[in-house]
């Protein structure tokens, strides 16, 4: 079975500062790994994706996100955090069907 | 454009009825997905479907029922055995390598017992 987990519930940066938002999976085949965001009161958009091949994947609105298979995680990062990244993070691994993490919201303080 | 919509987006049910969610879906996508969000829970698998008349239980799928019988269109209904409705609904879509591209979203439902 698949699985992910995401390390904090909740995490506040200022403005400007890095953003990093900590996954973790387990999989007994080479994983399939997503970021999906969401506002409130609204679906998930994709930010990015790993499949195959390049480790480290960019995403939209400045995003990124790196596959290390000896720590089994996916974290994602903004170098500078803008206040409309304000919104919930969800991290998924895709086999027979996606499997999401519970979701970390993300704070920008001015 | 192509996209998923979601129906209503905010409804009201009382204890004992049945409702049904509505979901659309114009991206000729094989398979099709419920999930259920409660806070602090992430997303919760209730039922899928690949294929036109098939589908599958989920993690939560009591309660709940399903109907595939286009392929553009996957309405769940919420059935009064259903216990603990009140949750935010979200329908996803995918084409065969859905687990290469990800799965595309609809805007979701609120569904609240009163």
């Amino acid at each position: 079975a698949q699985s992910v987990t995401q390390l904090g519930s909740h995490v506040s940066v200022s403005e400007g500062a890095l953003v990093l938002l900590r996954c973790n999976y387990s999989s007994s085949v080479p994983p399939y790994l997503f970021w999906y965001v969401q506002y409130p009161n609204q679906g998930l958009q994709l930010l990015l994706k790993y499949t195959t091949g390049a480790t480290l994947v960019k995403g939209i609105n400045g995003f990124e996100a790196e596959f290390k298979k000896s720590e089994t995680s996916f974290h994602l990062t903004k170098p500078s955090a803008h206040m409309s990244d304000a919104a919930e993070y969800f991290c998924a691994v895709s086999g027979s069907d996606m499997r999401f993490g519970a979701g970390t919201r993300l704070t920008v303080k001015p | 454009d192509g996209g998923i919509t979601q129906s209503p987006k905010y409804l009201f049910r009382k204890e004992g009825q049945n409702v049904t969610l509505s979901c659309e879906q114009n991206l000729n996508h094989d398979a099709m997905y419920w999930y259920r969000q409660d806070p602090g829970q992430g997303l919760r698998l209730i039922y899928y479907s690949q294929i036109v008349n098939d589908f599958q239980k989920g993690d939560i799928a009591e309660g709940y029922s399903v109907s595939r019988e286009k392929k553009e269109s996957f309405p769940l209904t919420v059935t009064s055995a259903q216990k603990n409705p009140t949750a935010f609904y979200l329908c996803a879509s995918a084409d065969r390598e859905g687990a290469n591209y990800g799965y595309t979203f609809g805007s979701g439902t609120r569904l609240t017992v009163v």
